[in-house]
């Protein structure tokens, strides 16, 4: 079955970098993305991998895939208290548009 | 580019009623999704369509319904509302040969 997990809550220093993980069960999963929603807001793109890669870099956000062990993680370095938010995962499967979200890691940022 | 936008943004209704909201998706972009964002259920897929047409449905009861017009706009339909529907919904929409979903601000419904 489709099944995404992630932590629930990570908390960090200002100028830390932050990690979070997500665990997916779908190996046909063709496209992992994060999203980024802060309090009333929609959803935020940041970024997305295919699942022939590794590794993605896009300024501060870097995204580890592990196929092997179905792990994504991103990494947000030198965390900013704007950073603060609830970030999801997801992945969809090729040649559909139907996302399986995780549950969400609600990312806080001391100063 | 303007994006996603939803209307309303807020709506409060009572059990039974039933209620329609409104998705106007990114210009040039005919693929559209919903999603529904409760805090216990998360965020869980309800239906995609394109040209009009649905290409995918999630696991919700036939009360929930959706459509999408000649200009890529969409609304989806919820009757005999119950409790259990106060949510966020929210709408996505997706270029042609991309993955990449945008999503709009939501509608806030509350059901009392």
């Amino acid at each position: 079955g489709e099944d995404v997990e992630q932590s629930l809550f990570l908390s960090v220093r200002e100028g830390d970098s932050s990690v979070i993980n997500c665990t997916y069960t779908d190996s046909s999963s063709t496209y992992l993305y994060w999203y980024k929603q802060e309090p009333g807001a929609g959803l935020q793109l940041l970024t997305y991998i295919f699942s022939n890669m590794d590794m993605k870099q896009d300024q501060r956000l870097t995204v580890l895939l592990n196929k092997k062990d179905k792990h994504l993680s991103l990494r947000i370095a030198d965390t900013q208290t704007g950073d603060s938010a609830i970030y999801f995962c997801a992945e969809s499967a090729s040649g559909t548009y139907k996302y399986i979200f995780g549950t969400g890691t609600r990312l806080k940022v001391l100063a | 580019k303007a994006g996603v936008t939803q209307t309303p943004r807020y709506l409060i209704k009572t059990r039974g009623q039933q209620v329609t909201l409104s998705c106007s998706p990114i210009s040039g972009h005919r693929s559209v999704s919903w999603y529904q964002q409760t805090p216990g259920q998360g965020l869980q897929f309800l239906f995609e369509y394109f040209s009009e047409t649905q290409r995918n449905k999630g696991n919700f009861p036939g009360r929930f319904s959706g459509r999408q017009f000649s200009n890529s706009r969409s609304e989806m339909n919820v009757s005999t509302l119950e409790l259990g529907d106060s949510a966020l919904y929210l709408c996505a929409s997706c270029p042609e040969n991309s993955y990449e979903q945008y999503f709009g601000p939501g509608t806030r419904l509350t059901v009392t």
